[in-house]
């Protein structure tokens, strides 16, 4: 089965400065991975994906994540984190044709 | 554009009571799924649903639980008879056509809460 894995429970990090969100993999064939955001008492928002191509993956909100298929990693990024941006962060990849399987999340907290 | 809608936002019921969670998925989207959110256990898929047929329920828990799907635009989760451990979060996600490449997109979540 394919699993994601984020090391981090939390990120602090100081408005302004950037933004790193670790999250690693583990697939038997080409990975499909997501991201999604989920702020309080909503339901998780997409962010952006990898299928195939590029390896940097450009999404929503100024977020971006890129593909390292030799460090089996999928690391969201954001040049200049937002207070706005503080959330609860979930990578998932695809298991089978249609399951997705989320790792534990990682909290984002942003100070002013 | 509306997006997925759940009601009720919250429920507080006791224990033994039948409840019943309610999903109305993206207009032309074909899959459908079922999730719980808890701090313990993350979140859990327990239902798919593809053009409007259960794919896979091996997420879910119980015989106490069952979900429907009886046209397009309408999902319902019920949960008969409901336990304190049945408190959760449940989220209703959907996408269109493409399988699994394509986004799930969330409602907004049914908080549920079985005293």
């Amino acid at each position: 089965a394919q699993s994601v894995a984020q090391p981090e429970d939390q990120v602090n990090v100081a408005e302004g400065n950037p933004l790193t969100v670790k999250c690693t993999y583990s697939v038997s064939g080409n990975p499909y991975l997501f991201w999604y955001v989920q702020y309080p008492n909503r339901g998780l928002q997409f962010l952006l994906k990898y299928i195939t191509g590029d390896n940097l993956v450009k999404g929503s909100y100024g977020f971006e994540a890129e593909f390292n298929k030799s460090q089996t990693s999928f690391h969201l990024k954001k040049p200049s984190a937002l207070v706005s941006d503080s959330a609860l962060y979930f990578c998932a990849v695809r298991d089978d044709d249609y399951k997705l399987s989320f790792g534990a999340g990682t909290t984002v907290t942003v100070r002013a | 554009d509306a997006g997925v809608i759940q009601s009720p936002r919250h429920e507080v019921t006791e224990m033994g009571q039948e409840v019943t969670l309610r999903c109305k998925p993206i207009s032309g989207h074909n899959s459908l799924f079922w999730y719980r959110q808890t701090m313990m256990r993350g979140l859990e898929l327990l239902i798919y649903f593809n053009n409007n047929v259960p794919i896979d329920d091996s997420g879910m828990p119980e015989d106490r639980f069952s979900a429907k799907m009886p046209n397009a635009s309408f999902s319902t989760l019920k949960i008969q008879p409901s336990e304190p451990r049945d408190s959760a979060v449940y989220f209703c996600a959907s996408s269109g056509t493409g399988g699994g490449n394509q986004p799930q997109h969330f409602g907004d979540g049914t908080r549920l809460s079985i005293l």
